[in-house]
Parts: structure tokens; sequence; C-alpha cells
């Protein structure tokens, strides 16, 4: 499964739009790109996942370009309850396995 | 319909004790995961079932066993605890099948080794 790399940490404010990039050099044809939040003390959930081009559902966009080796999570408006850690994988197969980085730690302030 | 749950939520463990955790998923799902998280980083993969009646070694293993009970539970056996596993433990569930598929995790079970 293909390495991602995104920035440690962001911060933001309270009704702004957040794009967090990410990179993945080395994705594989058939690697979907997915990312998780994750809130202290609780599990990671899903929030939005695609193969290439643009994606959007109820929480998120996903923009992937077209060589994709890189993706970009876009939060429209964020609240300070979408003050969590974001976590950006590729991969594929069977079993759904995923590795996941560090994170990025996105911080929104009033 | 609860999810994935886990037990217990907290445990401390003394070096050389062993225990299980318990996970139970009530979705229907076939592939079944656990990870363990360490502070400032991400999920890492320790064991995983694709399917009732098989499991397979994630990306750190050593030091534990799994087994695979039934379609809905999972658990996660540390037969002598040592300090480093001191971590948080997450159980996770998915469809299986072509593709990535969304992973349902549980709350997690906070342990202490000393």
């Amino acid at each position: 499964l293909a390495k991602t790399t995104q920035p440690i940490s962001m911060d933001s404010y309270e009704g702004q739009e957040v794009n967090i990039t990410c990179s993945h050099n080395n994705i594989a044809t058939n690697d979907y790109i997915t990312w998780y939040q994750q809130f202290p003390s609780q599990g990671p959930r899903f929030i939005i996942q695609g193969y290439k081009t643009k994606v959007t559902n109820e929480v998120a966009s996903l923009f992937i370009p077209a060589d994709r080796k890189s993706s970009t999570l876009s939060l429209p408006r964020v609240s300070l309850s979408d003050t969590a850690v974001y976590y950006c994988l590729s991969g594929s197969g069977n079993t759904g396995k995923l590795i996941f980085g560090q994170g990025t730690t996105l911080q929104v302030k009033p | 319909n609860a999810g994935v749950t886990q037990t217990p939520k907290f445990q401390v463990l003394k070096t050389g004790q062993s225990m299980t955790l318990q996970c139970a998923q009530d979705m229907n799902h076939n592939s079944m995961y656990w990870y363990r998280q360490d502070p400032g980083m991400g999920l890492r993969l320790i064991y995983y079932s694709a399917s009732e009646g098989t499991t397979d070694k994630g990306e750190v293993p050593n030091g534990y066993n799994v087994s695979r009970l039934n379609k809905r539970e999972f658990s996660l056996r540390l037969e002598s605890a040592a300090p480093s596993q001191t971590s948080v433990y997450f159980c996770a569930s998915s469809e299986q099948g072509q593709g990535v598929y969304e992973q349902y995790f549980g709350p997690g079970t906070r342990l202490t080794v000393t």
C-alpha cells in the first residue's frame, strides 16, 4: 500500500473553507483515496472516498488531479466541531486493509 | 444497531499478565480488524480477518493472538503483556469484496501495562 504524506497540523476559523492536501506519489492503478476523521477518545470515522476527479458528499469534497499523485479534502464552512485529526489513505485490495499515516490535526478557532 | 462494540473500555495490566479484548459487530460484515494507536501516531494494523474462519497478520502482530469466534465476534489476546503494548486498541469491521470498503470502528480500549 502506498505511503501518504500530509501536513501535521492546520489552523482555521469558523466559517472558513479548509483544504487539506495529501501526497501519494506511489499510488497504484487500483488504489482508491480515502479520508477518515478522528475525534479524541473515539475511533476514526469515514468521510469520503474517490478514485479520480471530484467526489462530493454531504460533509466534504475530494479533489483528485489527473495524475492522482495528490488529493485535496475540502471542508466547507468549518465549525468548532470539525476540530479533529484527518487521515488520508490510499490503497486497494479485497481485504480493505488500510495503513494510516500520522494524520493532520485541524484546529478550528472561533 | 450498536455498530462495533468493544470491551473493556479501560484496562491496567502488570507486565506478564494476560488478557483478551473483545469485539463484536452487528452489521453482518465479513471482515474485521484489530489496530493499535500510540500517542501522536496513526493506527497500525495488528491482525485482520477477511471472513469467518480466517485470520491474517497485519503490520505489528508480534505479542498478539486473535480468534474469529463467529461472524460477529473477533477477539484479541495478549498472552504476556509488556509495557510496549500500552496503547489504545481499536476494532473495526467492513464489507468484503473488490475495492476498498468503509471501515466502521469501535470506541477503543485503552490499555496500560505497568
